[in-house]
């Protein structure tokens, strides 16, 4: 059964400094994993999708990377603004199905 | 091009009461998920419809929950016999295949009292 993990649950950092957010996965026969962004109160906002065989995406400031063989994916957001303040989830969907399987969650906060 | 939509945003109701959900995908999305979200947690699949039929339904944590989406469009979850434990926020998603992401709804706060 997959398992996937977020190390911290919180953390809080300075405006302007670069958040790195871990995400970890038990099985490695994922078909792709996605980052998602959520607000209090709100669904999730999709960020960045890496399928299996890649090994990074980007997007503006943000930068996923996908380790598939050691089970791991961070990602980067540059240069944090206090607009950044979310909770960030990670997500992966197995190859032999389709539901997306979710960490706890990193909650993100960017102090000015 | 609208968003997923669920509604009602809010549903307060009686242990014991029968409630649904509904969720309108992205239009031209067949593949439509279920999910449910408690506090602090990450969201937890309960099911998935290719079109019409549901393709997996493991998630449904047991017979009290159903979901139906006859046209292949908007989908209904069914809760019967509602319990203090169903309370959670009810996501809704939908992707064009696969190999695109999964678009969510705002989800509908359930709270059983």
């Amino acid at each position: 059964k997959q398992e996937v993990t977020q190390i911290p649950a919180a953390l809080s950092v300075p405006e302007g400094e670069n958040l790195v957010l871990n995400c970890s996965f038990t099985d490695s026969a994922i078909y792709n994993l996605q980052w998602f962004r959520q607000d209090p109160g709100k669904g999730l906002t999709s960020l960045l999708l890496i399928q299996s065989s890649q090994r990074e995406q980007t997007s503006g400031r943000l930068n996923a990377s996908l380790d598939k063989s050691s089970g791991r994916s961070t990602l980067y957001i540059a240069a944090s603004q206090p607009g950044d303040s979310a909770t960030y989830l990670c997500a992966v969907i197995s190859r032999s199905g389709n539901k997306l399987t979710f960490g706890g969650g990193t909650r993100v906060l960017v102090k000015p | 091009g609208a968003g997923v939509s669920q509604t009602p945003s809010n549903k307060v109701t009686e242990k014991g009461k029968y409630v649904e959900l509904r969720c309108d995908p992205i239009s031209g999305h067949t593949a439509l998920y279920w999910y449910r979200q408690s506090l602090g947690q990450g969201p937890e699949f309960l099911i998935y419809f290719q079109g019409t039929g549901a393709a997996d339904d493991s998630g449904l944590p047991n017979d009290r929950f159903f979901a139906v989406r006859p046209e292949g469009s908007v989908s209904t979850l069914k809760i019967q016999r509602t319990e203090r434990g169903d309370s959670a926020v009810y996501l809704c998603a939908s992707s064009l295949t696969r190999d695109q992401p999964q678009h969510f709804g705002d989800g509908t706060r359930l709270s059983i009292l």
